[in-house]
């Protein structure tokens, strides 16, 4: 195991309400990621942190934030969800080297009614 | 244009025998990763093999093999002796140099579905 957890793994919430997820890492890694996996798109990248505060966007941003205040730790929010952000969430880690391999979490499985 | 297609929605084969996935790609970076990724109906994502765009000879890790055809940009995974465990999606991923902001996103294709038949 890569040493990341993800929480929570399931959750069921409203239109409308914010919903945060969270990552954490024992690895140290300097990379993290958030992707999101529906069915037909495999998995598109909606953010990701090449440090401690230091955040870009990825190809589906729209609707979501996120934040790195400690180097084990990356928060998604979805600031106000809806129904179109029902998914499967994954982050991933990596060392940020040549080779670069990605390290998956177990996922969180998000519905929002 | 997708920079990773995988054209196989569905794939079937029988116990022991070798299965190839097709990947293909697309970017103008010289420098590039491609990588396959396996993921079983648990749902977690496994990592199994890794090309880079200079290595010079296809990359092998136990039963899987990466066939890279540079010219044609094509990445296909050939598992051989395929098993029943074997059966899962399927993802090849692109690592590009220059995407902007951070050398290290990985962009995804939709995934081939295995089926390993006994």
């Amino acid at each position: 195991d890569a040493g990341i957890t993800q929480s929570p793994r399931h959750k069921v919430t409203e239109t409308g309400t914010p919903v945060t997820l969270r990552c954490h890492q024992t690895e140290n890694h300097r990379y993290m990621y958030w992707y999101r996996q529906d069915p037909g798109h495999g998995l598109r990248l909606i953010h990701y942190s090449y440090g401690v505060k230091d955040t870009d966007k990825g190809e589906v941003s729209d609707g979501y934030s996120v934040s790195r205040s400690k180097t084990e730790d990356f928060l998604l929010t979805l600031e106000s969800a809806t129904s179109s952000q029902t998914s499967v969430y994954f982050c991933a880690i990596s060392r940020g080297d040549t080779y670069n391999e990605q390290f998956f979490g177990p996922g969180t499985r998000l519905t929002v009614l | 244009a997708q920079k990773i297609t995988q054209t196989q929605p569905g794939m079937f084969v029988q116990e022991k025998e070798a299965v190839t996935l097709d990947c293909t790609y697309d970017t103008s970076d010289p420098s590039y990763g491609l990588f396959w990724y396996k993921q079983p109906s648990s749902g977690e994502m496994i990592f199994l093999i890794y090309q880079g765009s200079y290595d010079q000879q296809n990359a092998t890790e136990g039963r899987y093999s990466l066939n890279f055809q540079k010219a044609r940009k094509s990445a296909n995974l050939v598992i051989s002796a395929s098993q029943l465990g074997d059966s899962a999606m399927y993802f090849c991923a692109m690592r590009e140099t220059n995407s902007g902001g951070s050398n290290y996103k990985l962009t995804f294709g939709k995934g081939t579905l295995l089926t390993v038949n006994p």
